[in-house]
């Protein structure tokens, strides 16, 4: 089946710094890819979708100056969290679809686990 | 590897009672989770398994045995608005989610 990575699974940063987190879909194109961000026991929230070539959408409250994705390639979008600080920590989750055969699945990456000190 | 599989799709009629299934097979286990998704929507959390049995929720239970690598999701008196995707994730023992591809649910009337 498809799989999505996500690089790195933890990191630990110090606050003010940027950090960048990767999502790769390794066996297939992906037109759009949705980052997430999960809080423990709860619902994923959208962060936004991101189209290959194009601006990502955000969804309302998040800020888009503070989040910065980049989806340069059909198998790469990228979150930068700029700025870090502590009431950023959380499991990001990046997920991807095709436009091809199977579009209304998506494939859920492992998650990024970001911690700001 | 790491594996989780559940069935691709399933159909069921509206007021009876469904068991989606899924199986896993990960480097460690710190928990298990259901979500729901609805087509064009965000997942949204149904529940989480980390010791064996039954946790009853409303209409929706999950059950868990860690020794097979089991778990079943059962919704009873089915709605038309339990038309989804659910999917089972499995926290492996470096806390990343290994999910499973989704069972699409189609509820008839």
């Amino acid at each position: 089946g498809a799989v999505v990575s996500q690089h790195p699974s933890w990191v630990i940063c110090k606050s003010g710094t940027s950090v960048k987190i990767e999502c790769r879909s390794l066996d297939f194109q992906a037109t759009t890819m949705f980052w997430y961000r999960q809080f423990p026991k709860q619902s994923l929230m959208l962060m936004a979708t991101s189209n290959e070539g194009s601006k990502a959408t955000y969804e309302q409250g998040v800020e888009k100056d503070k989040f910065l994705i980049n989806h340069a390639s059909l198998t790469l979008s990228t979150l930068t969290v700029t700025s870090a600080h502590p009431e950023d920590s959380s499991f990001y989750i990046c997920s991807a679809k095709t436009s091809g055969w199977d579009t209304d699945t998506q494939y859920f990456g492992p998650g990024t686990r970001l911690t700001v000190l | 590897g790491q594996n989780i599989d559940q069935p691709t799709e399933m159909t069921a009629t509206e007021g009876a009672i469904v068991q989606i299934n899924c199986t896993y097979q990960t480097s460690g286990f710190n928990g298990l989770f259901w979500y729901q998704q609805h087509a064009g929507e965000a997942p949204t959390f149904l529940s989480y398994n980390v010791l064996d049995g039954l946790e009853e929720k409303g209409r929706f239970s999950s059950f868990l045995s860690r020794s097979k690598g089991y778990s079943y999701l059962l919704l009873k008196e089915l709605q038309m608005k339990d038309s989804a995707s659910y999917l089972c994730a499995v926290m492996d023992s470096n806390y990343q989610l290994i999910w499973g591809a989704g069972t699409k649910l189609i509820i008839k009337p």
